[in-house]
Order: C-alpha cells, then structure tokens, then sequence
C-alpha cells in the first residue's frame, strides 16, 4: 500500500522563522510531489509542486525533493502568523492518477 | 474562470438516510476526483474520472456509494444507508490530463450523520 508520512506535530516556530516540514513517500517510482496549505474548516489549496532532485523556489517557499531517500521538504522562510495551518504532503501515484495524501503537520507560528 | 464548485457545503442526516453531493469542476478540467476527509486526517481517494469514464476506485470505498460523471461535466457523489462514520467532509478536485496536472480542490461538502 502506497504510503505518505508526515510529522503531524504541532510544529510551533517564532514569527519571522524558518518553519521547516518534512515528509516521506514509500513509493520509489513517484514522480510527482506537491504541497497544500489547509486552513481549519477549509479545503486545501495547492502551494507548490515538485517534479526533480533538488530545490524549487516560490517566493517565501523552498520545496525540496530527494528520489533516493523518499524525501520531501517545504521551507516556509519569514514565517507569519497567517501561515499557522495544516500543511500536506502528497503525491501522485506513478501507476494510476489519484494522489495520495499524507496526514499533514500542523504548523503554529507564534507571534 | 471559477474554481471546483460543490453543492450541498453543508447536509445533516439521520442514520439511514440517502445523501448527494454534486461537483462542478473547473471548465478545461477533464479529471475529477472524489476525497473524503476526517478531522486530523488528510483526504483519503475515493474515486477518480477522466471525462465520463470512472477510471479508479478505492477499495475502503464501500458498496453504499456511488459516484457517476454522465456527461463528462458536473459529478454527483451518492451514500446510501447513510452511517455515523460517514461524517466528513467531501472533498471534489479535478485537473486537466497530462503529466504535470495538479488537481485543484472544491471548498467541501460537511456531512453530519445523526
């Protein structure tokens, strides 16, 4: 069974801070990678998305992706309180096109 | 251009009852997709259409719903026999078809069973 994990923490960090969330996949063949913000009582919507080794960059967000350890990453620099939400990890499944999610972390940024 | 749009946002039912949700998607968007989310989960794949054709479909997703796409566009999603761990919040999203699509979410559809 396909599997996403992510810290579900909270993770609490310092407005102005990097907040940094983490996430693994058990599927070796993913290939896609992507990032939803959700706020509580909302839907997620998509921040970022990731395709290749390495870091992506959207303004205040660092995406990051490591095939080899099933690792991915999104860096949220200058951290606000308006980012205090649940941030989901998921990816594509290589072999069909639903998407699989992870639980999310919940992060708190404290002002 | 508007956004997934799902009907009813919110639907309290009593044990037994049937349910339906509607989807609309995105106008280019020929994928459309079904999840199911429960409070400190993350949303769980129900079942996925590429224009009218129901291409995948959970195996948690039990015999008492339904979902039907009948003219590619809109998608209703149907719970019969409704039941008290059915309550959640119904998530519709769709994409366009290709490698680099991301599915782009509706606001919900809240169901309480009672």
């Amino acid at each position: 069974q396909k599997e996403v994990e992510q810290n579900s923490g909270p993770l609490s960090v310092p407005e102005g801070a990097i907040a940094s969330l983490n996430c693994t996949y058990s599927d070796r063949g993913s290939q896609s990678f992507f990032w939803y913000r959700q706020y509580s009582g909302k839907s997620p919507e998509l921040i970022m998305f990731i395709y290749s080794n390495g870091d992506k960059e959207d303004g205040r967000f660092t995406a990051q992706l490591n095939k080899a350890s099933q690792y991915v990453s999104l860096l949220i620099r200058d951290s606000q309180p308006s980012d205090s939400a649940t941030y989901l990890c998921a990816v594509r499944d290589p072999y069909g096109q639903n998407f699989v999610f992870g639980p999310g972390t919940r992060l708190s940024v404290l002002p | 251009d508007t956004g997934v749009s799902q009907d009813p946002r919110h639907k309290i039912t009593k044990r037994g009852q049937n349910v339906t949700f509607r989807c609309d998607p995105i106008s280019e968007h020929n994928r459309l997709y079904w999840y199911r989310q429960t409070l400190g989960q993350g949303p769980e794949f129900l079942t996925y259409f590429q224009n009218e054709a129901q291409l995948e479909k959970s195996r948690l997703l039990s015999d008492r719903f339904s979902a039907e796409r009948p003219k590619g566009s809109f998608s209703t999603l149907e719970i019969q026999r409704t039941e008290q761990g059915d309550s959640a919040m119904y998530l519709c999203a769709s994409s366009t078809q290709g490698p680099g699509n991301t599915i782009y979410f509706g606001e919900g559809s809240w169901l309480t069973v009672v």
